[in-house]
Order: structure tokens, then C-alpha cells, then sequence
């Protein structure tokens, strides 16, 4: 069973401060995980991918990987307020899943000025 | 501009009245994927294409329809829409659909609401 877990929030954080979001995933055979963001009334738009344990980093986000304990994170820092919205984790399979994406349902990131 | 476009934007139908959403890319793509997004649901796949005349059902098929003839369009279609069907829709697409190396790309969403 494919199941991808995110805290649905919302999260508030000052601005200026390090936003972190965490997402779990249940099958062990995952392989390529991804972070989107999503602005209210808007399409997903992908931030970051990761493949391989340990830290990925791009700008002020970075996303970590630990497959033993199933979990994919997100980092944003110097969280600014344009970066309020909806991130959602992907999760992909190999094999018979490999042509799909899991995704979870979704933390509402909310950075106060 | 590479873009993948859905149309219509926002649609209100009634029960049983026959429907389709268009879904046309401009980058080449093989893969093309629907999905559906619903509050405390997430985001969920109804169909996926590999390439064209080749398609295959994801996690919420049931109700839909879809068709790949052509390269750069994906329609999905309800033969027979029921108020569950009322979503946010949106049609994506990447080069290969190997997520392990492949980035997917979202158009802008479809809102249909069914009376």
C-alpha cells in the first residue's frame, strides 16, 4: 500500500526564520521523492527532487533523505512571505509504480511578517 | 512557451451531462498524467499515458475516461458526471514519466463543479 504522511498545518513561522516540513512514506521501495509548492487556486510546481540519502540543497531550500527511517524533509531557509502555500511530497516507486507519483496531502506553510 | 494548457478553466454542469477536458502540451512529451485534487484528499492520479495509444488507470479511474491519439492532447472525459466527480482537475506532463530521472509539469487546473 503506498501511503505518503504529511502534517496538514498549518505552520507559522516568523519570517526571516527556518521553515521545516516532513513527510514519511510506507513503502521501503521508494526511490525519487519530490517537493512541490502550491499557491492557493494554483497548479503544483516542483522545488526539489532527491534520489540518494542526505542533504540536497538549491538557494534557501534544502531536502534531506533518510531511507532507513522513511522520512524526506524540506528546509526552507530566511522563510520570506511569497513563500506561504501548500508544499506537497511525492514519492515514486520503481517497478510496476514507476510510471506514477504518490503524493501527500500537503502542509500549509504560513511565514508571518 | 512551453506550457501545458487545460480547457476549460472552471466548468458547471449538471448529473449525467457528458463532458470533456482538454489537455494539450507543447514539449514533446510522452507521459501525460490527470489528476484530482480534493480538501483532506490530496492530490490523486485518475489516468496516466506512456505514450500514445497506450494508457493505464491510476489510484481513481472509476467514472472516467481518457484517450491519447495524438501526441500533445489528453482529454478526460465523463460520460455520465456525478456530484463526486466535482474536483479540482489538473492534466501534467514530463519527457518520459521515469520519475527516477524526469520532471512533471502541471497545467493551470480545471475546476468542474456537477449539480
Amino acid at each position: 500500500q503506498k501511503e505518503v504522511e504529511q502534517n496538514s498545518g498549518p505552520l507559522s513561522v516568523p519570517e526571516g526564520a527556518i521553515a521545516s516540513l516532513n513527510c514519511t512514506y510506507s513503502d521501503r521501495g521508494s526511490q525519487s521523492f519530490f517537493w512541490y509548492r502550491q499557491y492557493s487556486g494554483k497548479s503544483p510546481e516542483l522545488i526539489m527532487s532527491i534520489y540518494s540519502n542526505g542533504d540536497k540543497e538549491d538557494g534557501r531550500f534544502t531536502a534531506q533523505l533518510n531511507k532507513a527511517s522513511q522520512y524526506v524533509s524540506l528546509l526552507i531557509r530566511d522563510s520570506q512571505p511569497s513563500d506561504s502555500a501548500t508544499y506537497l511530497c511525492a514519492v515514486n516507486l520503481p517497478g510496476a509504480g514507476s510510471y506514477q507519483l504518490t503524493f501527500g496531502k500537503g502542509t500549509k506553510l504560513s511565514v508571518i511578517p | 512557451e512551453a506550457q501545458v494548457t487545460q480547457n476549460p478553466r472552471y466548468l458547471i454542469t449538471v448529473t449525467g451531462k457528458k463532458l470533456t477536458v482538454t489537455c494539450s502540451q507543447n514539449m514533446n512529451h510522452e507521459y501525460m498524467s490527470w489528476y484530482r485534487q480534493d480538501p483532506g484528499l490530496g492530490l490523486r492520479q485518475i489516468y496516466y499515458s506512456m505514450n500514445v495509444e497506450v494508457t493505464d488507470k491510476g489510484d481513481v479511474p472509476e467514472g472516467y475516461k481518457v484517450s491519447r491519439k495524438e501526441k500533445r492532447n489528453f482529454p478526460l472525459i465523463l460520460e455520465s458526471p456525478s456530484p463526486n466527480q466535482t474536483s479540482l482537475y489538473f492534466c501534467a506532463s514530463s519527457f518520459t514519466g521515469r520519475f527516477s530521472t524526469d520532471t512533471q509539469y502541471f497545467g493551470p487546473g480545471t475546476r468542474l463543479t456537477v449539480l
